[in-house]
């Protein structure tokens, strides 16, 4: 089975940028995985900030982005606001399974 | 607007069983893959079974093949996973999530799960 691999923690300055990626143990990744991105706060279910590599729902904040990057998925925040401060996971599809990355613990500080 | 209900959850002991159930409102149930996700409180997410839109195709992650059941009624809009020989290491919050690679994932509430003796 695919390993999923993520940052463990990343610290942004409020206003700041930051990257976070999502690494496939089967190679690059590619629109064909099909990447999530969910953002959970404590004791919340997760919901979807990104799907399909790049979309975006109606309640995902303008300054959250999705793409694929240096063989990677990628999750931009540009601008953070201390209410990003969360755990931030990603997902990817393996014909008819999926796995999730470990996880990112971001921090806005 | 989407809404996914989950029911069930509790305590079992080891070697024991337990049905989720979920209720979907808000899109056409029977057009969507439904999957059930599980987290050990402070850990990762762990991604468990998906069941295709007509229930033709189903799919489990190793640590749960031949003891979980994923199953789905399209009259009724709901989901289920029949959780037989419980295990310890099956304690976890277990999620309902209707997520079809293309579209937007929705997520129930959460079904806490302890297999305790």
């Amino acid at each position: 089975q695919a390993v999923v691999t993520q940052e463990p923690s990343l610290t942004v300055s409020p206003g700041g940028t930051v990257t976070l990626t999502c690494d496939s143990s089967t190679g690059a990744v590619t629109s064909g995985h099909h990447p999530y991105w969910f953002q959970q706060k404590p004791g919340q279910a997760p919901r979807t900030l990104i799907y399909a590599t790049s979309k975006k729902h109606s309640w995902t904040p303008a300054r959250f982005s999705g793409s694929l990057f240096g063989g990677k998925a990628a999750l931009t925040l540009s601008g953070a606001q201390p209410e990003d401060e969360a755990e931030y996971h990603c997902l990817l599809s393996y014909s008819g399974a999926w796995v999730f990355g470990g996880g990112t613990k971001l921090t806005v500080l | 607007d989407v809404y996914v209900v989950q029911s069930g959850g509790g305590l079992v002991q080891p070697g024991g069983s337990l049905r989720l159930s979920c209720a979907a409102s808000g899109f056409p149930f029977s057009h969507y893959w439904m999957n059930w996700v599980r987290q050990v409180p402070g850990k990762g997410l762990e991604w468990v079974a998906s069941i295709s839109h007509d229930g033709s195709e189903k799919y489990f992650v190793d640590s749960v093949k031949g003891r979980f059941t994923i199953s789905r009624d399209n009259t009724k809009d709901s989901g289920y996973l029949q959780m037989n020989s419980l295990r310890a290491e099956d304690t976890a919050v277990y999620y309902c999530v209707r997520l079809d690679w293309t579209d937007v994932a929705y997520w129930g509430q959460g079904s806490p799960v302890t297999v305790s003796s």
